[in-house]
């Protein structure tokens, strides 16, 4: 089955603590993504990745930290320095040079920090 | 700021109705423009995307594009129950980057 899959569903941290999220994708989809969803809000862009060992901050970067090692994989670290880590995080793909970009979203990791 | 709006709803609409959910966008060189339906917890899933001026059909789904008055909708056709959800609107900026607006939410009553 081709797909993106990110673990843990659920993840629960205190505060002060890093976490990394994980995000694997088997699509052969060059570019990655990284988006964070808040209750009645629309999603905002924290990284995105075109290629393997670069990366760009989105909107929302401060906090965050990503890592592209492998074309596959594009984890994702909350640091102590995200001062509202608690949300629904998204990562997403899409192939590079397609005319749409079209993105593919993985089934999400809801982060809890107390 | 590139803003896309969307109304928030709730729109309700009976079972077998047409729903329109529409969207706008402030920046006019965006070139692709997606439609994402989200249910309560799961994440967004790609239902239709359009480029050019016009419409675009797939099943009961059409999205229709107007890029001088920036706007972008979709159409519905014999709405479902089980079409109820979120209805996010996207726009291509940056070369690969989407910018979502908030949502539309959809209630198909039967």
């Amino acid at each position: 089955d081709g797909g993106i899959t990110q673990s843990p569903k659920y993840l629960f941290r205190k505060e002060g603590q890093n976490v990394t999220l994980s995000c694997e994708q088997n699509l052969n989809h060059d570019a990655m993504y990284w988006y964070r969803q808040d209750p009645g809000q629309g999603l905002r862009l924290i990284y995105y990745s075109q290629i393997v060992n670069d990366f760009q901050k989105g909107d929302i970067a401060e906090g965050y930290s990503v890592s592209r090692e492998k074309k596959e994989s594009f984890p994702l670290t909350v640091t102590s320095a995200q001062k509202n880590p608690t949300a629904f995080y998204l990562c997403a793909s899409s192939m590079q040079g397609a005319p749409t970009y079209e993105q593919y979203f993985g089934p999400g990791t809801r982060l809890t920090v107390t | 700021q590139k803003e896309v709006e969307q109304n928030s709803g709730p729109l309700s609409v009976p079972e077998g109705a047409i729903a329109s959910l529409n969207c706008t966008y402030s920046d006019r060189g965006s070139q692709s423009f997606f439609w994402y339906r989200q249910y309560s917890g799961k994440s967004p899933e790609l239902i239709m995307f359009i480029y050019s001026n016009g419409d675009k059909e797939d099943g009961r789904f059409t999205a229709q594009l107007n890029k001088a008055s920036q706007y972008v909708s979709l159409l519905i056709r014999d709405s479902q129950p089980s079409d109820s959800a979120t209805y996010l609107c996207a726009v291509l900026y940056s070369g690969y980057a989407l910018n979502f607006g908030k949502g539309t939410s959809l209630l198909v009553t039967p």
